[in-house]
């Protein structure tokens, strides 16, 4: 099946730094989706990207669908302490004959922000 | 804000116990789905429904069942539980080829 290769695996910040997180596949997707993930809880959709080249923002967080289709990156700008979680991507595939729509995550980083 | 609900939220219970966790949407999603996450790592899908009486298995293959009966209603269900069993079950639904939501998901511990 599709993977989808997200980096760093896990990083450690210092209070107000910039954050930049990426996700790349060897697949082409039409969709892309950042989520966080706290501790214990659900993960929280932050940004969904539609078209390739879209630039979003959301607050302190942008996002960018890269315009092979294969790739999104994350940034977080002056990052805080409750920034911390597990930020997911997932990529949506292209829509196939037999109805079929598969997201497929990949596997986080995992960000510690040190006050 | 999403509306999808997942009961209980937490569960112990001893090995060979049936049973079923709970999920409820009130967007009129088709789509629904179940994964199974371990603390702090990554996320594989267990099912997922395109709508009233369709169930696929996932990638990560799982000795739990579910059923679709009711657009709203996705029950994940496992016969007799074992310590394996032990994760957190996430739910989501979604529209076709949109963004999904999750539901706070039900932290299982099976003794």
């Amino acid at each position: 099946g599709q993977q989808l290769n997200q980096s760093p695996q896990s990083m450690f910040i210092q209070e107000g730094e910039d954050v930049s997180m990426n996700c790349t596949s060897s697949s082409i997707f039409n969709t892309w989706l950042w989520y966080k993930q706290d501790p214990g809880e659900g993960p929280v959709l932050l940004i969904a990207l539609y078209k390739a080249g879209e630039l979003t923002s959301n607050g302190r967080l942008t996002a960018q669908f890269g315009i092979t289709r294969k790739d999104s990156f994350l940034n977080i700008s002056a990052s805080i302490p409750s920034d911390v979680g597990i930020y997911f991507c997932a990529g949506s595939s292209p829509y196939s004959g037999a109805g079929s729509y598969q997201l497929t995550f990949g596997k986080g980083t995992k960000l510690s922000v040190i006050p | 804000e999403a509306d999808i609900y997942q009961t209980p939220r937490y569960l112990v219970i001893g090995t060979g116990k049936k049973i079923t966790l709970e999920c409820s949407q009130t967007m009129g999603h088709d789509k629904m789905y179940w994964y199974q996450q371990d603390p702090g790592m990554e996320l594989h899908l267990i099912h997922y429904s395109y709508g009233v009486n369709s169930t696929e298995k996932g990638d990560l293959s799982s000795e739990s069942t579910v059923s679709r009966i009711r657009t709203e209603h996705f029950p994940l269900t496992l016969e007799s539980a074992r310590p394996s069993h032990t994760s957190q079950y996430l739910c989501a639904s979604s529209e076709h080829n949109s963004e999904a939501f999750f539901g706070q998901g039900t932290r299982l511990t099976v003794v």
